[in-house]
């Protein structure tokens, strides 16, 4: 059964760092990853999707990395804004088919300004 | 446009009570889902339907019953509504079965008394 695991849990940082977030999932037999956003009270927004095949995806300030063998991937945000304070969301579906996301618990990452 | 939408936006109801959540996309998507959000903010799939019909069912207590009246649109119907039901419900669509970026109406959040 798939697992997916974020580290950290939280994360509070100044205004301007680049910082990293880490996800793993215990089965690497995936078709893709993708990662979410939550802002308080609402709706999941994704962020970007990679595709197993792929190693890296970048849209604007994020860039995500796919480490498929090692069951790993990692958003990197450069510098940072507070408009990024959010919960971030690590996702990916277990294999073929209509089965619907496993995600992890997420990391709750505030920017100080 | 809203491309996920989902009805009511918030639900307040007693226990043994009978309720229903609808969703629509106007994505033209073939794939849509129901995941239940609980308290500790864990994100777990419920159901998954491809072109109107059953796709996954994660042990979810027969007191839930999706219905698809048409590829646009994924009703969930509860039964007998209890304490622990208390939770954020998202729906969910993609373009093709676990293959694509799933996109996340706004949520429902239900509260049971």
């Amino acid at each position: 059964k798939q697992e997916v695991t974020q580290i950290p849990a939280a994360l509070s940082v100044p205004e301007g760092e680049n910082l990293v977030l880490n996800c793993s999932f215990t089965d690497s037999a995936i078709y893709n990853l993708q990662w979410f956003r939550q802002d308080p009270g609402k709706g999941l927004t994704s962020l970007l999707l990679i595709q197993s095949s792929q190693r890296e995806q970048t849209s604007g300030r994020l860039n995500a990395s796919l480490d498929k063998s090692s069951g790993r991937s990692t958003l990197y945000i450069a510098a940072s804004q507070p408009g990024d304070s959010a919960t971030y969301l690590c996702a990916v579906p277990p294999g073929g088919g209509a089965d619907g996301l496993t995600f992890g618990k997420g990391t709750h990452l505030i920017i100080q300004p | 446009d809203t491309a996920v939408s989902q009805t009511p936006k918030y639900l307040v109801t007693q226990m043994g009570n009978d309720k229903s959540i609808k969703c629509e996309q106007n994505l033209g998507h073939d794939t849509m889902y129901w995941y239940k959000q609980d308290s500790k903010k864990f994100l777990k799939i419920m159901f998954s339907y491809n072109n109107k019909e059953l796709i996954i069912n994660e042990t979810v207590p027969n007191r839930f019953s999706p219905k698809s009246p048409d590829k646009a649109h994924l009703n969930l119907h509860i039964n007998s509504l209890e304490l622990g039901d208390s939770a954020v419900y998202f729906c969910a669509s993609s373009l093709r079965a676990g293959e694509e970026t799933q996109y996340f109406g706004p949520g429902t959040r239900l509260l049971v008394l």
